[in-house]
């Protein structure tokens, strides 16, 4: 069965400092993708990056990069100079394909609530 | 560039009552997901839909039916409100490397 785990319910950074939010996932399928989201307290989820398990580089969306460790099941969001409005929740997702090629559920690991201060 | 619109942002309802709720798509996406986030327990699936007119139950459909006519559109309902279907509700659509959410609807039932 496929499985996310988050295990910082909640982190505190100083403002313009980076952090790292850590990600494990467990999958058999052969092929899938990781998806990190931020969600403030508005509700809505945004996306911020990707990550195929084939890419062979990490992948970089602006202040935002994916430490991606295939071996390890890893895939640890990085956002760099962090500022006050990064402040919100942070979802790990992974979806599969399987042997068959068709595609399974996006799964969600139950967030990290990342404070960032003054 | 709205890619993802859900009906209602805040919704109240009675107990009893049948509520839709409704997620629209610009993306031509064949995938579309209804989840409940609820505090301690995370995104939790409802149902999804990988074509029109084709559904499969996710990890909590009890409570819930869901139409998707055509391709854009995919509905939630609610055959008869009750409060503990209180909750926030998110649609995604997804296809390959994109996976998208609506604004989320914060439904009260009371």
């Amino acid at each position: 069965a496929q499985k996310i785990t988050q295990t910082q319910p909640g982190m505190f950074v100083q403002e313009k400092e980076a952090v790292t939010l850590d990600c494990t996932y467990d999958t058999s399928d052969p092929s899938y993708g990781l998806f990190w989201y931020k969600q403030p307290s508005s509700g809505e989820m945004i996306f911020l990056i990707y990550q195929g398990s084939y890419d062979q580089q990490n992948a970089t969306e602006g202040r935002y990069s994916l430490n991606f460790q295939k071996a390890r099941k890893s895939a640890n969001l990085v956002i760099s100079a962090s500022q006050l409005g990064d402040s919100a929740m942070y979802f790990c997702a992974m979806r599969g394909w399987n042997y068959g090629g068709s595609q399974g559920n996006l799964i969600f690991g139950k967030g990290t609530k990342l404070s960032v201060k003054p | 560039d709205v890619k993802v619109t859900q009906s209602s942002r805040y919704l109240v309802k009675r107990t009893g009552e049948k509520v839709f709720l409704e997620c629209v798509q610009d993306m031509d996406h064949e995938n579309m997901f209804w989840y409940r986030q609820d505090p301690g327990l995370g995104l939790r699936l409802i149902y999804f839909s990988y074509d029109v007119k084709m559904k499969e139950k996710g990890d909590i459909p009890e409570g819930y039916s869901v139409s998707r006519e055509k391709k854009e559109r995919f509905s939630l309902i609610l055959e008869s409100a009750s409060t503990n279907q209180t909750s926030m509700y998110l649609c995604a659509s997804v296809d390959g490397t994109e996976a998208f959410f609506g604004q989320g609807t914060r439904l009260t039932v009371v």
